[in-house]
């Protein structure tokens, strides 16, 4: 089965500056979705961005951006420009295409300090 | 388009009690999925529902259980409450093709005592 890593509980990051987050995972399988999602303090959890397995180029969506690594079964993001509004736990997904199975990370929280 | 919505949105009941949980999903999605999340065990799959049939089960035990109607709503069943059941249940709804993105809703609260 699919495990999804991300060895930062929390992380830190002065307002405006970047900061990135791990994750990596465990796959067999050569074609698969990965994403991001944000889960503010007490509130919806959200789409960030999502990453096909077969495309190599990154993915970007406004200050976020991930660095793919397929071999190394890397699936980082990049918060560039951090707000105080992007504080909130961060959660690194990865989909199934053989069995539509999803699997979450543990998350890591990210504080943002004016 | 509306999100996915959940209800109820808090709910409190007493050990050995069940409780029922629904979710509509988006207009057009026809893949549910329900999440355990709690702070010690994160977020944990409990199942999905695709066309009104189980398509996916996490290691949960029979007292979680699920459905889904033939417009995509879907309901998730516990019975005999455990404290340890206690935890905020999430819905995700998602379209069949495309990236399978999943939807998340508000939730729902479920306070076991």
């Amino acid at each position: 089965a699919q495990t999804v890593t991300q060895s930062q509980p929390e992380m830190s990051v002065q307002e405006a500056e970047t900061v990135t987050l791990s994750c990596t995972y465990d796959t067999s399988e050569s074609d698969y979705y990965l994403f991001w999602y944000k889960q503010p303090p007490s509130r919806q959890m959200i789409l960030v961005i999502r990453q096909e397995a077969y495309k190599q180029q990154n993915a970007t969506e406004n200050r976020f951006s991930v660095n793919f690594q397929k071999a190394a079964k890397s699936f980082s993001l990049k918060i560039s420009d951090s707000q105080l509004g992007d504080a909130a736990m961060y959660f690194c997904a990865y989909r199934s295409l053989n069995n539509n199975d999803m699997r979450f990370g543990a998350g890591t929280r990210l504080t943002v300090k004016p | 388009k509306a999100g996915v919505t959940q209800t109820p949105r808090y709910l409190i009941k007493t050990r050995g009690q069940q409780v029922t949980l629904s979710c509509s999903p988006i207009s057009g999605h026809r893949s549910v999925s329900w999440y355990q999340q709690t702070p010690g065990q994160g977020l944990q799959f409990l199942f999905e529902y695709f066309s009104e049939t189980q398509r996916n089960k996490g290691n949960f035990p029979g007292r979680f259980s699920g459905r889904q109607f033939s417009n995509s709503r879907s309901e998730m069943n516990v019975s005999t409450l455990e404290l340890g059941d206690s935890a905020l249940y999430l819905c995700a709804s998602s379209q069949d093709r495309g990236y399978y993105e999943q939807y998340f809703g508000p939730g729902t609260r479920l306070t076991v005592t």
